[in-house]
């Protein structure tokens, strides 16, 4: 059973569209992110949700919305896609705060390659 | 803010040999720290976890150790084999509003030769 997984793996679009990427955790997870890869392979934080709450919206431009429907799942809509947004972009998921799980270790997906043309 | 730099950013390694990995860190009141591997293209595989509390893990080849005091980790590679080629990525993560929130380095890309 895959512990993170988002939803396509790849992405091709056109400037201009809206598309979103779904993530789904199975671990019973309190926070989930959303971190962009760069082309140089540099990991930044997106966006932190905990319990369904925004903790952290590292100055991604509002075109970024992202949704948390249930604890289990974080999704992430993109509107009007930019060349500059092509990126891969993972969903990951770690125990809370206070969480009687002593291991805090957080997960990755597998990733998904967006190329925006 | 935290900073997390990795040295060396590429390592070209014949087969067989131990290595050395090394993460720093800006601020020292972290919750824990992450070594996670990355092959390309493919998502990051977490290594090992230490909690700020702890000094070192291990996992079988793999042995990374904590000196938060210093702001250092380093993940230690026993008898290196080809297939440990991939980027090895160290994450410091500090509490916020309920979350540990992890922050990475530019990674450290490794090729073992057979």
């Amino acid at each position: 059973d895959t512990a993170v997984s988002q939803t396509p793996k790849y992405l091709v679009t056109q400037m201009g569209n809206d598309k979103s990427i779904k993530c789904e955790q199975n671990l019973g997870h309190d926070t989930m992110y959303w971190y962009k890869q760069d082309s140089k392979k540099f990991l930044k934080i997106m966006f932190s949700y905990n319990n369904k709450e925004l903790i952290i919206n590292e100055t991604v431009p509002n075109r970024f919305s992202p949704k948390s429907p249930d604890k289990a799942h974080l999704n992430l809509h993109i509107n009007s896609l930019e060349l500059g947004d092509s990126a891969v972009y993972f969903c990951a998921s770690s125990p809370g705060w206070g969480t009687a799980i002593m291991n805090t270790e957080a997960f990755f997906g597998q990733g998904t390659r967006l190329t925006v043309v | 803010k935290q900073e997390v730099t990795q040295i060396p950013a590429a390592l070209s390694v014949p087969e067989g040999e131990n290595l050395v990995l090394n993460c720093s860190f800006t601020d020292s009141a972290i919750y824990n720290l992450q070594w996670f591997r990355q092959d390309p293209g493919k998502g990051l595989t977490s290594l090992l976890l230490i909690q700020s509390s702890q000094r070192e893990q291990t996992s079988g080849r793999l042995n990374a150790s904590l000196d938060k005091s210093s702001g250092r980790s380093t993940l230690y590679i026993a008898a290196s084999q080809p297939g440990d080629s991939a980027t090895y990525l160290c994450a410091v993560s500090r509490a916020s509003g309920g979350s540990y929130i992890p922050t990475f380095g530019r990674g450290t890309s490794l090729i073992v030769h057979p």
